[in-house]
């Protein structure tokens, strides 16, 4: 069985852009979380999505948003990109039915603001 | 929100010794996960563990959940076993649907 894919995997923007990054859950997974990864914060939880549902947000400005779609993969986006967002972005499924599943994790996607 | 310790925060070790990892959390846990992440910054599942006693190789996990501890043994350890772990747990009520991460244990094992 395929794992969680992340595209893609590196990325270089201008501050004041915008970036959108992808995440394919493992097949019958219906829960993606997104995780922020820095050196100064470590590991922070963004967003959670269920059957197309956000169930629980982390503590980010509004500029990070995301959503999923009808076969579970999901998007995040970032608008008006800041020197601070450079991190690694890391994206994990699990079946979600209970919301106390075993989470797997994909490759991550190496975000650089300039 | 829920707040989760590691110990200890570095680890040195020669090829062949054993160590043990150490995870406190604060409160009531559904889950409880222990991860290694890789030098490319994937995070490897090692065991999914919100109680009792696992094995798995080289590398096993207990978790008292109701002491609200778990630790992480690596015996004969290998210099591929460096790197970071983390653990990280699925609290309950406001904390449901996250994962909340430790600092980490960055381990190095030299030949």
């Amino acid at each position: 069985k395929a794992g969680v894919t992340q595209t893609p995997r590196y990325l270089i923007k201008t501050r004041g852009q915008q970036v959108t990054l992808s995440c394919s859950p493992i097949s019958g997974h219906r829960s993606v979380s997104w995780y922020q990864q820095t050196p100064g914060q470590g590991l922070q939880f963004l967003f959670e999505y269920f059957s197309e549902t956000q169930r629980n947000k982390g503590n980010f400005p509004g500029r990070f948003s995301g959503r999923q779609f009808s076969n579970s993969r999901s998007e995040m986006n970032v608008s008006t990109l800041e020197l601070g967002d450079s991190a690694l972005y890391l994206c994990a499924s699990s079946l979600g039915g209970t919301g106390s599943d075993e989470q797997y994790f994909g490759p991550g996607t190496r975000l650089t603001v300039t | 929100g829920i707040q989760v310790e590691q110990s200890p925060p570095d680890l040195i070790l020669q090829e062949g010794a054993n160590s043990t990892l150490r995870c406190n959390f604060s409160d009531s846990v559904n889950n409880l996960q222990w991860f290694h992440q890789n030098p490319w910054g994937q995070l490897i599942n090692l065991f999914y563990i919100p109680s009792g006693t696992k094995q798995n190789g080289r590398l096993s996990a207990t978790t008292v959940a109701t002491e609200r501890y778990s630790l992480l043994y690596i015996s004969s350890s290998q210099t591929t076993d460096s790197g970071v772990y983390f653990c990280a747990v699925e609290g309950r009520g406001g904390s449901n649907y996250k994962l909340t991460f430790g600092k980490g244990t960055l381990l190095t094992v030299n030949p």
